[in-house]
């Protein structure tokens, strides 16, 4: 009931691609689903969170698809870059505050 | 401009030899968090203060101890460090523990080696 389960963990597109990495969840009281991403030796940074109240958000190449019935969410990188290559890590937050965090998804973006 | 800062950012110590992390943070959050990070995982909570209530996770050893003498400095002690600790030890703020749109902040990390 508190995992959450990161698919795929790990992905290789071309520059410009659309990188998709997908999460899902169980407990319907998670509240709060952000995505970081993390480069080698760094701490993880947030990078775009949403609340399940909305099917999706965007912010700038980076978009969060949420979907509340099937209990998925994912994230989308447009036009990605080499610059872009780096672990990915969706979470998502319990009640008591805890965020719950996925397997992590190691992206590589050719040039 | 760091708000999370970290120190040090490299540690080498040996089997057995104490060794403490120290966290400190600008945003005068209420909530301070130590992870820990091995390599291709994800972050593992170790524990968290709410202000000064400290809250350990059921499966943290006791080998790991932390302190927060105020509200921007938390300190992670590493009793007798063995070779199955050498991680990168991450730690994370935020404002408050269950505010809706709340976010925890990441500091870059301490990667401690074990010889």
């Amino acid at each position: 009931q508190q995992q959450v389960k990161q698919s795929p963990q790990s992905l290789i597109v071309q520059k410009g691609g659309i990188p998709i990495i997908n999460c899902a969840y169980e407990n319907t009281a998670f509240d709060y689903f952000p995505w970081y991403q993390q480069f080698p030796g760094k701490g993880p940074a947030l990078l775009i969170a949403i609340r399940p109240d909305v099917s999706e958000k965007k912010e700038g190449r980076f978009t969060i698809s949420f979907n509340k019935s099937a209990k998925q969410f994912s994230l989308h990188i447009m036009d990605s870059q080499p610059g872009d290559s780096a672990t990915y890590f969706c979470a998502a937050r319990n009640q008591g505050g805890k965020l719950i965090f996925g397997q992590g998804t190691e992206l590589s973006v050719k040039p | 401009d760091a708000m999370v800062i970290q120190n040090p950012r490299y540690q080498v110590t040996q089997f057995g030899k104490p060794v403490t992390l120290s966290c400190s943070q600008t945003l005068n959050h209420n909530v301070m968090y130590w992870y820990q990070q091995k390599s291709s995982q994800a972050p593992k909570l170790l524990f968290h203060y709410y202000d000064k209530d400290f809250n350990n996770e059921a499966d943290t050893p006791d080998n790991f101890q932390s302190r927060r003498p105020n509200t921007s400095f938390c300190f992670l002690d590493i009793r007798s460090p063995g070779l199955g600790d050498a991680a990168m030890y991450l730690c994370a703020t935020s404002r408050e523990s269950s505010r809706r749109t709340d976010t925890q902040y990441f500091g870059p990390g301490t990667r401690l080696t074990v010889l």
